[in-house]
């Protein structure tokens, strides 16, 4: 069955520092997604992004934050200068609709030092 | 704003006893509505989802939930479980879109659930 990736498993950073996570969406998915679970919390809502577009954003999501998609495959979520809380994990997920399930990948582990 | 309650952070149960997690979700239009399983060290998988139609949706290994809509709930049930369904279970919403904009779920805080042999 084919899966949602994500790179690095675990990634730490000295605050200040910029970080990109990736992911590689399911090959026929059009809709793309992060999400953020900061330790103890729930799953929140980031960003949505189709057609090239950030379709959707939350709260959380200012302008610290950027998506790109730089090529057919990766889908990729840049935090300029990361702040203390930061740190949580990050999971990507990926859907063919907007009326579909979205699919998950393991998540990124961002530890902010 | 959308917002889902779980209502029980911790549940153990021994291996053949039932198990019902509830859920309870605020929203104001139609949704669809998903029980996400996390095993350890894995990633989040879908159980079932409910989009319309029967309001009793089957999933997989065994799990189900109802849609009360006058209740604003969906509770996750399984009639005899197994030591192999210790996890995490998030329940989530979302709206029922008809335009192509990105759909956030929104989740509730999660149910660990642990299975004694």
């Amino acid at each position: 069955e084919p899966e949602v990736t994500q790179t690095p498993s675990h990634q730490v950073t000295q605050m200040g520092q910029e970080v990109i996570l990736r992911c590689v969406p399911i090959s026929n998915h059009l809709y793309f997604y992060w999400y953020r679970q900061i330790l103890g919390q729930k799953v929140e809502f980031l960003v949505s992004f189709y057609n090239n577009e950030i379709s959707e954003k939350s709260e959380i999501f200012d302008d610290q934050f950027s998506v790109e998609r730089p090529d057919g495959s990766n889908f990729t979520l840049k935090i300029r200068s990361t702040k203390l809380e930061d740190s949580a994990m990050y999971f990507c997920a990926s859907s063919e609709s907007s009326n579909q399930p979205q699919h998950f990948g393991d998540g990124t582990r961002l530890s902010i030092l | 704003a959308q917002s889902v309650s779980q209502h029980n952070h911790h549940v153990i149960l021994s291996e053949a006893a039932s198990l019902e997690l509830g859920c309870n979700y605020s929203y104001g239009g139609t949704v669809n509505l998903f029980w996400y399983v996390q095993y350890p060290g894995q990633h989040l998988q879908l159980l079932l989802k409910y989009f319309s139609g029967d309001p009793l949706v089957k999933g997989i290994k065994g799990f189900e939930a109802e849609f009360i809509k006058s209740k604003f709930s969906f509770n996750l049930r399984k009639p005899s479980v197994q030591w192999s369904d210790t996890a995490e279970y998030f329940c989530a919403v979302s709206g029922h879109m008809n335009n192509n904009a990105g759909n956030m779920l929104t989740f509730g805080g999660g149910t660990r659930l642990m299975v004694k042999p």
